[in-house]
């Protein structure tokens, strides 16, 4: 079957580094998504990963390999308003996106 | 520029009841979703449409059914609402239905269903 792990619930200190991970089993490859979803409101999209490597935007970062079936997403210089939910998704041989539950971020002062 | 608009925002409706929830896009994008996001689960993909007349089956299709009559359109029914389907739907676009671009997805701000 097809699966996305990431923790539940994490917890960070602002202006700390925080790194989220992602592991995947899916039925073909054709690219890692992340988003960030605030309570209460829609998901919107964070960044995209379809080689191996670091793709850096800001204070975001999405590393993925696809050998280890692995992603991360590193948030840097945390602030408050990055308290959220990361949901990581990636697009199987369908191009249909098969999604994770999400990390709930928790940021504290 | 509005993106996508869902309605209504939230509903509470009673067991049998038939419900459509709406969704327009104004960004002339040619796939359309619709998900519903359960606690604890990642986003299920109900149907989709990769372009206008098509529509497919999702992961959870079972008790609705949806349309796209053109672009920007794609409403999605429950013809007889059960206590099952209390969820958060949100319908989704995105430019490509395949390639790169498929994946990076412009949400509406959802709808909250409450089946009593």
């Amino acid at each position: 079957g097809q699966n996305i792990d990431q923790p539940t619930e994490m917890t960070a200190t602002e202006g700390a580094i925080v790194q989220i991970n992602c592991t995947y089993q899916t039925s073909g490859f054709n690219g890692l998504f992340w988003y960030q979803q605030h309570a209460g409101e829609a998901p919107t999209f964070l960044s995209y990963n379809v080689l191996d490597g670091l793709e850096e935007k800001g204070r975001f970062s999405s590393f993925l390999s696809r050998s280890k079936g692995y992603s991360y997403l590193l948030l840097k210089e945390l602030q408050m308003k990055d308290s959220a939910s990361y949901l990581c998704a990636v697009m199987d041989s369908n191009y249909q996106l098969i999604w994770g539950a999400g990390t709930k971020l928790i940021i504290k002062p | 520029i509005a993106g996508i608009t869902q309605a209504p925002t939230s509903q509470i409706l009673a067991a049998g009841r038939r419900m459509t929830l709406r969704c327009t896009q104004d960004m002339r994008h040619n796939a359309m979703y619709w998900y519903r996001q359960d606690l604890g689960l990642g986003l299920r993909l109900i149907h989709y449409s990769n372009t206008a007349g098509t529509t497919g089956k999702g992961e959870v299709p079972d008790g609705y059914s949806v349309s796209r009559a053109n672009t920007d359109d794609f409403p999605l029914t429950l013809a007889s609402a059960v206590p099952s389907q209390t969820s958060v739907y949100f319908c989704a676009s995105s430019d490509e239905s395949s390639g790169s671009r498929a994946g990076e997805l412009f949400f509406g701000e959802g709808s909250r269903l409450t089946v009593l």
